[in-house]
């Protein structure tokens, strides 16, 4: 059975900092991971998608990079500003069953 | 317009009873899923369906049931709701795409069971 593991559970930060996510998972039978935002009491935000073929993903001050083999992901997100504050997701779909399967989250407070 | 739509975002209701909630997508995916968040437990996988006549319980599916009424259509009912259902529910949506696509996130709804 799949799991994935986000460490730590929350992280807080001055404004302007780089952040730095993490996220692993037991089984590298994967086919992508992805991560998402989510603001307290909202809905889940996509924010990359890296196919299991692709070392990682930018978009913006965001980066992601994958090590299938290892069990690792890691989000990046460079000169942090007070509206990143939320809570980052993590998930895979594994190659057995096609589901997602989502990590705990890193709750991130970015301090002005 | 959101692409994932649920209804109702907000809903009380009393132990015992039926309710059904709602999710409806504009994005053409044929994969459809309905998860519940609790704190602390993270998102966990109650019933997925990959396409209209292909539907799959997962990991928490004791006491939900779904239909898959459309393509873009997919009902998550609590046949007899209890207080340890009390969470926040949310539909994805996914394209097939042979891999694995990029999923999409509903609002999420917010039900509680008293």
């Amino acid at each position: 059975k799949q799991e994935v593991t986000q460490i730590p559970a929350a992280l807080s930060v001055p404004e302007g900092e780089n952040l730095v996510l993490n996220c692993s998972f037991t089984d590298s039978a994967i086919y992508n991971l992805q991560w998402f935002r989510q603001d307290p009491g909202k809905g889940l935000t996509s924010l990359l998608l890296i196919q299991s073929s692709q070392r990682e993903q930018t978009s913006g001050r965001l980066n992601a990079s994958l090590d299938k083999s290892s069990g690792r992901s890691t989000l990046y997100i460079a000169a942090s500003q007070p509206g990143d504050s939320a809570t980052y997701l993590c998930a895979v779909i594994g190659t057995a069953g096609n589901k997602l399967t989502f990590g705990g989250g890193t709750r991130v407070l970015v301090k002005p | 317009d959101a692409d994932v739509t649920q209804t109702p975002r907000n809903r009380i209701t009393k132990t015992g009873k039926r309710i059904m909630l709602e999710c409806s997508q504009t994005k053409g995916h044929d994969r459809m899923y309905w998860y519940r968040q609790d704190p602390g437990l993270g998102l966990r996988l109650i019933y997925y369906s990959f396409d209209v006549k292909d539907i799959n319980k997962g990991e928490i599916s004791d006491g939900y049931s779904v239909s898959r009424q459309a393509q873009a259509k997919f009902s998550l009912s609590l046949e007899s709701a209890i207080p340890n259902q009390t969470a926040l529910y949310f539909c994805a949506t996914s394209d097939s795409g042979g891999r694995g696509s990029e999923a999409f996130f509903g609002q999420g709804t917010r039900l509680t069971v008293v």
